[in-house]
């Protein structure tokens, strides 16, 4: 079965320092991992996808498949990077369904 | 580009009572379509999806039930709401296939008394 797990539910970094969200799956197959967003009053979004292997806001995440993480990770935290944060996966079944994890929710102060 | 609207936005309802919340997607066509509960302290939690009209599949036990009429619209349902079915509701929809970026409504708040 899958299952995506973010550790922490809550996050606190200053503006300026680098900023590590964690993510561990478990998944028999082949998944694709995923990093939604969802700032203040917005819709939950995607922001980056391990495939595609790009840096977007800042902010890049790499696949670990020994040990089964994808954290994301920012060298330098702007207080607009303040939002939820969920990671998510998807099997190569099911008709796209993506499995989030619980969610972290970073401040970063100013 | 996709749109997906969502009503209503807030919702209070007693237990016992039914559920309608629906959900609409524009600029796409045959898109799959998924409902998406997040409860307090909780992640999001798939509930159903379908990848046309007509086709629902559940994903948890419960309370509720998804029907798609139409290509572009999906609802969800209750006969008699329950204290838990309280949460975030939220409507996605992807292009068919695997591995497609969902896109997200902007959510129902429904509280049950």
């Amino acid at each position: 079965a899958q299952r995506v797990t973010q550790p922490e539910k809550l996050l606190s970094v200053f503006k300026g320092a680098p900023v590590e969200l964690k993510c561990n799956y478990s998944y028999s197959g082949s998944p694709e991992l995923f990093w939604y967003v969802q700032y203040s009053r917005q819709r939950l979004q995607l922001l980056l996808r391990h495939i595609s292997r790009e840096s977007i806001k800042g902010f890049t995440a790499d696949l670990n498949k020994g040990e089964t993480s994808f954290h994301l990770k920012k060298p330098f935290a702007q207080e607009e990077d303040s939002a939820m944060y969920y990671c998510a996966l998807s099997g190569s079944t099911g008709a796209n369904n993506l499995f989030f994890g619980t969610g972290t929710r970073l401040t970063v102060i100013p | 580009s996709q749109t997906i609207h969502q009503w209503p936005a807030t919702l209070v309802q007693p237990v016992g009572s039914p559920l309608s919340l629906e959900c609409t997607v524009e600029g796409t066509s045959n898109p799959n379509l998924y409902w998406y509960r997040q409860a307090a302290g909780r992640g999001l939690q798939l509930l159903f999806y379908s990848v046309g009209i007509g086709q629902i599949s559940s994903e948890v036990p419960q309370n509720l039930s998804a029907s798609r009429p139409q290509d572009r619209q999906f609802i969800l349902s209750s006969k008699k709401l329950l204290l838990s079915d309280s949460g975030f509701y939220l409507c996605a929809q992807s292009a068919g296939g695997v591995r497609n970026e969902q896109f997200f409504g902007p959510g129902t708040r429904l509280t049950v008394l």
